[in-house]
């Protein structure tokens, strides 16, 4: 199974601002994936992390709130942009094949 | 839309007995199944994954499958305070959905000394 790290695991925000979110995986890996978890829900994808090309997003979720890079095969960032309270959710970074592991999660806070 | 139903919960079993935990889904197509383990604070954890009808057993863990039914089990033999925890059952459509997981809502064991 991957091993993924995360950074920052928790991160405190001011309204409008932005926060990029790293991932990073201990091997090559085909699929990564972004989630958000909001406080006592499961977990939602956000979008699908395309090495070399651009982000597949989900319904509800667009590129000009949620950019996301990969410009590797062990590596994505994701950036929410233009916070509001709204946004304070935990974000996780899953990656692997047909199983996809998890990373620790962003415990995201924005004020 | 697709979508994942999971028995509300909470549930709460005492030590040694046998947790039954369900899951029902909306894609026919789907063709992978997954049960996560999410500890408080924790990110989920893969503890099985099914891809055919039937039965699959992996130590305390039992998945089950029937793909005619839209039906998807997980069974914890002898369950322990520390199996307390919220399960989330995924699936995956495969093809031009493969890797994406839909989740359920999960469902909140715990277990009892």
């Amino acid at each position: 199974s991957a091993v993924i790290s995360q950074k920052p695991s928790r991160d405190i925000c001011q309204r409008g601002t932005s926060l990029t979110i790293q991932c990073q995986v201990d091997s090559q890996v085909t699929m990564m994936f972004w989630y958000r978890q909001q406080p006592g829900q499961s977990l939602t994808l956000i979008a699908t992390a395309n090495q070399g090309s651009e982000a597949t997003y989900e319904s509800g979720f667009v590129i000009d709130k949620f950019p996301i890079s990969r410009p590797n095969l062990t590596f994505s960032t994701l950036t929410v942009s233009n916070m509001s309270p709204e946004d304070s959710s935990i974000y996780l970074c899953s990656a692997g094949g047909v199983e996809q592991y998890f990373g620790p999660g962003t415990r995201l806070t924005v004020t | 839309q697709k979508e994942v139903e999971q028995n509300s919960g909470p549930l709460s079993v005492p030590e040694g007995a046998i947790a039954s935990l369900n899951c029902t889904y909306s894609d026919r197509g789907s063709q992978s199944f997954f049960w996560y383990r999410q500890y408080s604070g924790k990110s989920p954890e893969l503890i099985m994954s099914i891809y055919s009808n039937g039965d699959k057993e992996d130590g305390r863990f039992t998945a089950q499958l029937n793909k005619a039914s839209q039906y998807v089990s997980l069974l914890i033999r002898d369950s322990q305070p520390s199996d307390s925890a919220t399960y989330l059952c995924a699936v995956e459509s495969g093809g031009t959905s493969y890797g994406k997981l839909t989740f359920g809502q999960g469902t909140i064991l715990t277990v009892h000394p």
